[in-house]
This record gives C-alpha cells, structure tokens and sequence, in this order.
C-alpha cells in the first residue's frame, strides 16, 4: 500500500530562518499528496495539496512540489515565525478514499 | 459552518468498561472518516461513511469496534470491552466526496476525543 516517510523532529529554527522538511513516498498508481498541519490545542487542517506529478502546492508561504521522479514532497518555506510552530504530517491519498500520514515533525520557532 | 465537532473531549474508563463517541460533521459534508492517533505517530484510518453507508473498515477496527452514521448526519464511534491498547485519540473528519481517480479532497478534523483506559 502506500505510504511516507517524513524526517523525524523536533526542528528547532530561529525566526526568520529557512525551513525544510522531508518527505518521500511509495505509491501504486498516481497519487495525490498533501501537508498537514497541527497547531497547538487545535484540530488538523489542510495546508497545501498537490494532485498530480510537477504541481507545485503552496499556502501561507508554505510550498511543496511533487517530484515524481525522486518520490518526493518536501515542505520549505523562506522564514519562518514563531507562529509557524506545529507538527506537521505529510499525507498520501490510498487509492480513493482515505488519506494515509507520516509520523509528523514537530516544529519549533524560536523569536 | 461551526467545524466538527466531537464529545467528549476526554474520556477516562476502566478497562473492560464500554465506551461511545459521537462526531457532529459539517451539514453539508457527505463523507464522514474515523481515525485513530497515538502518541508520537501519525492518524490512522479506521473507518468511513458515504452519507449513511460504511465503505470501508480498516484491519484496526476489531470486533470490539462498532461505528453508526444513522441518517448519514452525525456518527458514533463505540468501544466495547475496551483495553490498554485502545487508549488514543480518536479523530472525525469530513468532507464532500471529490471526484477523480485519486482522493483529493480536503478533510476537516475535529479536535478529537482522547481516551484513557486504566
């Protein structure tokens, strides 16, 4: 089935710093693939989605493009706050119905 | 759009005792997912529903699981004869079916339920 595997964490950056995020997956067929994002004391929301190979996702200064050729969705972003602080999972559709996570990396920001 | 919406928020029992969630989605939302995160890890599925139906039950999801979605509006996750093991937090979501040969759809969690079995 599919699957990925994200960097362990916790990153710990200062502000302003550049942030990456490691993703790679393993996958039958064409799939879609999404970051997640958990802030503290809240429910999971979607932060970017990309649906097919070379599509660039991006949301909050967030980006992710989908690298068919490296299995591949890594999560940058320029510079980060202290509000970017969160776990965050990279997902994977399974097959058409569900959606299946990474461990989750925990970010920290520090001002 | 008041989110999902999950109760309790914490739920404490002993071993052995038998356990219920319930998980109000968005009105409008036809599909309705269970998922199942420990600490550390990421969420697992569990189980979803189409409007009333359930389509698909994950290898997780013992006998001691049961879920219910009457009337394809909000859903019920019960636990029978719960165990150690089942301590987790128990995540809803929905969202609106997508179309398309891969799920692309964007789901919207609640906070979840987190249960402890002593």
């Amino acid at each position: 089935g599919n699957s990925v595997t994200q960097m362990e964490g916790p990153v710990t950056l200062s502000e302003e710093a550049f942030l990456t995020i490691n993703c790679t997956y393993t996958a039958t067929g064409y799939p879609s693939l999404f970051w997640y994002v958990q802030y503290p004391g809240e429910g999971l929301q979607l932060l970017l989605k990309a649906t097919k190979a070379d599509d660039k996702g991006s949301n909050k200064g967030f980006e992710a493009t989908y690298r068919k050729e490296t299995t591949s969705f890594h999560l940058e972003k320029g510079s980060v706050q202290v509000s970017d602080s969160a776990v965050y999972f990279c997902v994977i559709s399974g097959g058409y119905n569900k959606l299946i996570f990474g461990a989750g990396t925990r970010l920290a920001v520090h001002p | 759009d008041t989110g999902v919406s999950q109760d309790p928020r914490h739920k404490i029992t002993k071993r052995g005792q038998n356990v219920t969630f319930r998980c109000d989605p968005i009105s409008e939302h036809n599909r309705l997912y269970w998922y199942r995160q420990t600490l550390g890890q990421g969420p697992e599925f569990l189980t979803y529903f189409q409007n009333e139906a359930q389509l698909e039950k994950s290898r997780l999801l013992s006998d001691r699981f049961s879920a219910e979605r009457p009337k394809g509006s909000f859903s019920t996750l019960e636990i029978q004869r719960t165990e150690q093991g089942d301590s987790a937090m128990y995540l809803c979501a929905s969202s609106l079916a997508g179309t398309g040969a891969s799920f692309n759809e964007k789901l919207f969690f609640g906070s979840g339920t987190q249960l402890s079995v002593l």
